[in-house]
């Protein structure tokens, strides 16, 4: 089945450093692509949805100049936190779509970033 | 709007116990309804899903059925195992195109031995 690769798996910061978040699908081109935060013992909360060759749409209160999302080609969408601070510490998930239509979606398998 | 409700947890159960999720939604149109798996330190995985009413999806023992009447998709399993501890998602997705999954708060199970 389609697979969305995701790195790093974990990383820790120091404050004020920035991290990048790649999501790369390895076996289909995905269009579109949503990132999501969760919390300590939350759910997943949508940050962004990025489509390829365009600019990424921001739910509301995501600081967009904090969390910068780039959809460059059809396999890769990068997000990079800015000026990372320890209330910037969770776990980032990304998901395509695959194909059309509500059964094809894929996740990656989560970025864990401590900030310091 | 698209919103999903899930029982509170944590859950705890023995081996070989009973399981439900109780799992509610609101959405306008005909949503598309799934549960995700998440076990400790790792992202999210399909479990099963159902994409109109009636639809009863199941996997590794574990099943759902889409009942519009009571907007409800609560997951069950008849004999749950320590390897089933991990934290469920309910979620939705809306009948168009391109759209973003709801998920539900989680609920977090640990099973006993």
């Amino acid at each position: 089945g389609a697979v969305v690769s995701q790195h790093p798996s974990r990383v820790i910061c120091k404050s004020g450093t920035s991290v990048k978040i790649e999501c790369r699908s390895l076996d289909f081109q995905a269009t579109t692509m949503f990132w999501y935060r969760q919390f300590p013992k939350q759910s997943l909360m949508l940050m962004a949805t990025s489509n390829e060759g365009s600019k990424a749409t921001y739910e509301q209160g995501v600081e967009k100049d904090k969390f910068l999302i780039n959809h460059a080609s059809l396999t890769l969408s990068t997000l990079t936190v800015t000026s990372a601070h320890p209330e910037d510490s969770s776990f980032y998930i990304c998901s395509a779509i695959v194909g059309r239509g509500e059964e094809g979606y894929t996740f990656g398998s989560g970025t864990r970033l401590t900030v310091v | 709007g698209n919103s999903v409700t899930q029982m509170e947890g944590p859950v705890t159960l023995s081996e070989e116990a009973f399981l439900t999720i109780n799992c509610t939604y609101t959405a306008t149109g005909y949503p598309s309804l799934f549960w995700y798996v998440q076990y400790p330190g790792e992202g999210l995985q399909l479990l099963l899903k159902a994409t109109k009413a009636d639809d009863k999806g199941s996997n590794k023992g574990f099943e759902a059925t889409y009942r519009k009447e009571t907007t409800s998709f609560h997951l069950e399993k008849g004999s749950v195992q320590v390897s089933d501890s991990a934290v469920y998602f309910c979620a939705l997705m809306p009948n168009n195109y391109g759209q973003n999954f709801v998920f539900g708060p989680g609920t977090r199970l640990s099973v006993l031995p």
